[in-house]
């Protein structure tokens, strides 16, 4: 089957900058993606969605954007803070069901750590 | 606000003993399900549930037991440990497999197999 991956594992940015996390996808028939947030010790927690549809959607302070032409999904993080540092991750929905059972392929994650 | 309440947080067991993971959400979701994640990888699924009553294997089923009895729980069982099962499962639940994106999860178990 296909996998969702990360161009990198770990970034690291200034408090106060803006922060960006990409997502590569390889399969064209994903109709959905999901950005989740996972600190450490807890469990993900699911930040923000886009169809495939749009390409881009703006939520608190995060906005996702959708490049279909090359299967390119990013996560941008406006005024980075210390609390937005965790492990990110996408997730991609194939809805006929390519990914496992209920669709969703995740990817490994990249650790996103601030410095003051 | 309990959410996804998943027991026991760390667990240690043997090679061939059995154990129960226990999950219980407190948002009348239809859908629950359970993950496991290990280094270097996703999230990959194990079972999952519609509704009570009803369940279906996932991407990696194998060695685990999943029953629905009530749209609360939905607890997973080891049936005898090895120790590729050694991972951070996390149980997770949603208003519909329609809306199946938008998981809340439980802050996960951690399991050892030695």
């Amino acid at each position: 089957g296909e996998s969702v991956g990360l161009h990198l594992p770990t970034l690291s940015v200034q408090e106060g900058d803006n922060s960006i996390i990409n997502c590569a996808y390889s399969n064209s028939a994903s109709d959905y993606f999901i950005w989740y947030k996972q600190e450490s010790g807890k469990g993900p927690q699911f930040i923000i969605d886009i169809r495939s549809n749009m390409d881009k959607r703006q939520g608190q302070r995060v906005t996702v954007l959708l490049n279909k032409t090359v299967k390119h999904l990013s996560l941008q993080i406006a005024a980075t803070q210390p609390g937005d540092s965790a492990v990110y991750f996408c997730a991609e929905k194939d809805p006929h069901s390519g990914g496992g059972a209920d669709g969703l392929t995740f990817g490994k994650g990249t650790h996103l750590i601030i410095q003051p | 606000n309990a959410g996804v309440t998943q027991t026991p947080k760390f667990q240690v067991l043997k090679t061939g003993q059995s154990m129960t993971l226990q999950c219980a959400q407190d948002m009348n979701h239809e859908y629950m399900s359970w993950y496991r994640q290990d280094p270097g990888m996703g999230l990959r699924l194990i079972h999952y549930s519609v509704g009570a009553g009803i369940t279906d294997q996932g991407e990696v089923p194998n060695g685990y037991n999943v029953s629905r009895s009530t749209t609360e729980d939905f607890p997973l069982r080891l049936l005898s440990a090895a120790p590729s099962q050694t991972s951070v499962y996390f149980c997770a639940s949603s208003y519909s497999i329609g809306m199946v994106g938008e998981l809340f999860f439980g802050e996960g178990s951690r399991l050892t197999v030695l």
